[in-house]
């Protein structure tokens, strides 16, 4: 079956650290995956994607996240948060007719 | 450009009351359109999904029904609201072609009391 899993449902971090938010699939074709975020009470906003070529993917907001294809991982990364980055980030790929699987996501904090 | 649109953005219904949200898309023709469902700390559930005026496929069994009866209108419905049907439901676009990315509109949160 088809599945995307997130690792860690929260993850607190200081302000300017490293951050890793990490994202398993589960699929017997390619596919295309996505990271989107979710400030509180908002829609989805497309972080970044890979649907082929370069295994590194540069987002907006300074995230980046790295397909490997032997891990089945896609786990998103930045060099140093913001407190503006707190917010739940959602790790998704796609199926048939386009459908979204997504993750359970992960709630990221960023402490001053 | 293309827009979403969603209505109401929030809603206080009572059990057994009906229920009707509207999705609509602008800016773009034949879109194919997605119902999600959020509850409170749990990730994103495709409810129906359609890619033409009228044609709806439903992925999970539950108290809910969609319909499409304009190419860029999408409604969720129900005949009788259930607690477990609160959450916060997002609508979302495809293009049809390209590449893959779905965009979702602002959502509506759905309190049933």
């Amino acid at each position: 079956a088809q599945s995307v899993t997130q690792l860690d449902s929260q993850v607190p971090v200081f302000e300017e650290a490293p951050v890793e938010l990490r994202c398993n699939y589960s699929s017997s074709v390619s596919v295309y995956l996505f990271w989107y975020v979710q400030y509180p009470n908002q829609g989805l906003q497309l972080l970044l994607k890979y649907l082929s070529g370069s295994t590194l993917v540069k987002g907006i907001n300074g995230f980046e996240a790295e397909f490997n294809k032997s891990q089945t991982s896609f786990h998103l990364r930045k060099p140093s948060v913001h407190i503006s980055d707190t917010a739940e980030y959602f790790c998704a790929f796609s199926g048939g007719y386009n459908k979204l699987i997504f993750g359970a996501g992960t709630r990221l904090a960023v402490h001053p | 450009s293309q827009t979403i649109h969603q209505w109401p953005a929030t809603l206080v219904q009572p059990v057994g009351s009906p229920l009707s949200l509207e999705c609509t898309v602008e800016g773009t023709s034949n879109p194919n359109l997605y119902w999600y469902r959020q509850a409170a700390g749990r990730g994103l559930q495709l409810l129906f999904y359609s890619v033409g005026i009228g044609q709806i496929s439903s992925e999970v069994p539950q108290n809910l029904s969609a319909s499409r009866p304009q190419d860029r209108q999408f409604i969720l419905s129900s005949k009788k609201l259930l607690l477990s049907d609160s959450g916060f439901y997002l609508c979302a676009w495809y293009p049809g072609t390209g590449n893959s990315e779905q965009y979702f509109g602002p959502g509506t949160r759905l309190t049933v009391t």
